[in-house]
């Protein structure tokens, strides 16, 4: 079936730091990437949709310039966390579509922490 | 405004018995219907999933009912395993293609051995 490989499952760093978080479609190519949130005891709260090749739609809230997305390839998504701030501390995960409708993958999720 | 809403944030069953989770849903324009089970620190596992043309799907243990007319969707697991014990998220999308989900606030399971 179809995977999808997230990395790092789990970071820690410092306030002002920036992270970047992968999300690979291991055997299919991911025409389209969804990043969600979650905060604890919350629903997975989409971030923003990129499409290979072009630039990501933000969801409303969610700063474009804080949260960089790239889908330069059929195959990888990164999202950079820049000047992270403790209150950016959350799990983040991503979510590949391929060619046939209603094929949604998730990535194993990144727990991140910003101290 | 919540699209999708799990009115019970936990559900307590023994096990053996039926687990019933239950999503209501306001826009009408979601077509296609999805559970997910979460554990904590990882990332969402399909369960099963039901078009807006059925209104029940059936996969081993897992059922899924829809009801249109009422815009609510209930899981039903039968028999409930201590394994079952999770998160279970109800989503929701309005287009085949290329359509992000949108995602209840999830209901913990625990199945009581």
């Amino acid at each position: 079936g179809a995977v999808v490989s997230q990395h790092p499952s789990w970071v820690i760093c410092k306030s002002g730091t920036s992270v970047k978080i992968e999300c690979r479609s291991l055997d299919f190519q991911a025409t389209t990437m969804f990043w969600y949130r979650q905060f604890p005891k919350q629903s997975l709260m989409l971030m923003a949709t990129s499409n290979e090749g072009s630039k990501a739609t933000y969801e409303q809230g969610v700063e474009k310039d804080k949260f960089l997305i790239n889908h330069a390839s059929l195959t990888l998504s990164t999202l950079t966390v820049t000047s992270a701030h403790p209150e950016d501390s959350s799990f983040y995960i991503c979510s590949a579509m391929g060619q046939s409708s209603y094929g949604y993958t998730f990535g194993s999720g990144t727990r991140l922490t910003v101290v | 405004d919540q699209q999708v809403k799990q009115n019970s944030p936990s559900l307590s069953v023994q096990e053996g018995r039926i687990s019933i989770l239950n999503c209501d849903y306001t826009n009408s324009m979601f077509d296609y219907f999805l559970w997910y089970k979460k554990y904590p620190a990882e990332g969402p596992t399909f369960l099963i999933s039901i078009s807006s043309i059925k209104d029940k799907n059936e996969d081993g243990r897992f059922t899924v009912f829809l009801n249109k007319s009422a815009k609510h969707l209930s899981l039903h697991i039968v028999p409930s395993q201590p394994g079952d014990s999770a998160v279970y998220f109800c989503a929701a999308t309005a287009n085949s293609g290329n359509t992000p989900l949108v995602f209840g606030k999830g209901t913990r399971l625990s199945v009581i051995a």
